[in-house]
């Protein structure tokens, strides 16, 4: 059974700092990684999806990476502003149906 | 666009009775998904369809059904509903099943059981 897990479960770091998000899982055999934001009462917003064929993913300042042969993957949110404050989930597909979800990760930025 | 909507948004239900939630998505996507959401354990999936007229179970299925009657359409039953289905319900969308197309969500209904 795949199992998702995601460390730390909470984050604070001052407006500025570089955030770095750790993704781990136990099967290697993905289609695809997903990094998911979801502020408090609302649901999830995709953020980045890697293929299992690719190593990383770019938008803006935010750089995702894969590396299937060990099971993990790192979400960086570069010079983080307090707007970037939520929580972020990973997610990896085994089948190109089913997603199994990480716990999530709960960042605040400091202003 | 309105993308995924979901109704009600709160509910409060006493052990016993039944309800059923509703998911709307307006984007013509083929797959769509139930998850539920607990402190702790993140987003398991309930039930998912891969089309209208489909239906298949997730990871935790019981003492939920559903229905897939419209493409637009996805809804989530409960029965007889217990404590334990106190939860967030987060119903999703995606054009396809494929490795490339993200999942879309809806904002959540949150359901207490009394």
């Amino acid at each position: 059974k795949q199992e998702v897990t995601q460390i730390p479960a909470a984050l604070s770091v001052p407006e500025g700092e570089n955030l770095v998000l750790n993704c781990s899982f136990t099967d290697s055999a993905i289609y695809n990684l997903q990094w998911f934001r979801q502020d408090p009462g609302k649901g999830l917003t995709s953020l980045l999806l890697i293929q299992s064929s690719q190593r990383e993913q770019t938008s803006g300042r935010l750089n995702a990476s894969l590396d299937k042969s060990s099971g993990r993957s790192t979400l960086y949110i570069a010079a983080s502003q307090p707007g970037d404050s939520a929580t972020y989930l990973c997610a990896v597909t085994l089948t190109g149906n089913k997603l199994t979800f990480g716990g999530g990760t709960r960042v605040l930025v400091k202003p | 666009n309105a993308g995924v909507t979901q109704t009600p948004k709160f509910r409060v239900l006493k052990t016993g009775q039944s309800m059923t939630l509703l998911c709307a998505q307006d984007m013509n996507h083929e797959y769509m998904y139930w998850y539920r959401q607990d402190p702790g354990m993140g987003l398991r999936l309930i039930h998912y369809s891969v089309g209208e007229g489909t239906t298949a179970k997730g990871e935790v299925p019981d003492g939920y059904n559903v229905s897939r009657l419209k493409k637009q359409n996805f809804l989530l039953g409960l029965e007889s509903a217990a404590p334990s289905q106190t939860s967030v319900y987060f119903c999703a969308s995606s054009f396809r099943g494929l490795g490339n197309q993200p999942q879309h969500f809806g904002d959540g209904t949150r359901l207490s059981i009394l």
